[in-house]
């Protein structure tokens, strides 16, 4: 059984240039989350959808940051553009409602 | 909102010995808790939660126990092995509520052998 996919699993990037992370939740999940993690600020919650919308986007640090949800089975995060701090493991995690939550093996993000 | 402490940040301890880990809540209506496991270079895994109906709950040698009226959880490993040296994340939530997890800030959990 598949967990939640996440693509790349690496990417380093010129800083300016757009950023785009790729999250694909476990089947009959219904709740998608964007996490960021940095050794400063530990486990950051960027943004979160219900049934494909946002629910909250208050944890999204700028207006460079975007989500996308266009189906139950896919998401995004792009970041433009991106800058040295954004540097950091991006997380998605999925969750059948407001329950267990299950994360992918995260992004590592380095812009120079 | 929620707001989620957890202690120690750091904790070693020797190999076979037990280690514990506890966390409190502020929001009373909470009443889930998942205890995630994070290995270097992966994502946190959920490794045993607890609802707010039991006070206790096993799972081989990890353990969690719920005071639901000093709103504190812990989660207690016993017999540590090497392979047990991870970050480890306590949460709560209120499950049927419109509201995501909200985590503590992590223990890292070394174990010697």
């Amino acid at each position: 059984d598949a967990g939640v996919i996440q693509s790349p699993r690496h990417e380093v990037t010129e800083m300016g240039q757009e950023v785009t992370l790729r999250c694909k939740p476990i089947s009959g999940h219904n709740s998608l989350f964007w996490y960021r993690q940095t050794m400063m600020r530990g486990l950051e919650l960027l943004i979160y959808f219900n049934n494909n919308v946002p629910i909250d986007d208050s944890g999204m640090p700028e207006d460079r940051f975007s989500a996308k949800m266009p189906n139950a089975s896919f998401s995004t995060l792009k970041i433009q553009p991106s800058e040295p701090r954004d540097s950091a493991v991006y997380f998605c995690a999925s969750s059948f409602e407001w329950s267990a939550q299950y994360f992918g093996p995260g992004t590592r993000l380095t812009v120079l | 909102g929620e707001n989620v402490e957890q202690h120690p940040s750091t904790l070693s301890v020797q190999e076979g010995d037990s280690a514990v880990i506890k966390c409190t809540y502020s929001d009373s209506a909470s009443n889930y808790f998942p205890w995630y496991k994070q290995e270097l270079g992966k994502g946190p895994q959920l490794i045993i939660d607890i609802r707010s109906n039991v006070g206790e709950k096993k799972d081989q040698r990890i353990a969690v126990t719920l005071n639901k009226t000093a709103k504190h959880f812990s989660l207690h490993i016993t017999e540590t092995q090497p392979e047990d040296s991870a970050v480890y994340f306590c949460a709560a939530s209120i499950a049927t509520g419109n509201t995501p997890l909200v985590f503590g800030k992590g223990t890292r959990l070394s174990v010697i052998a």
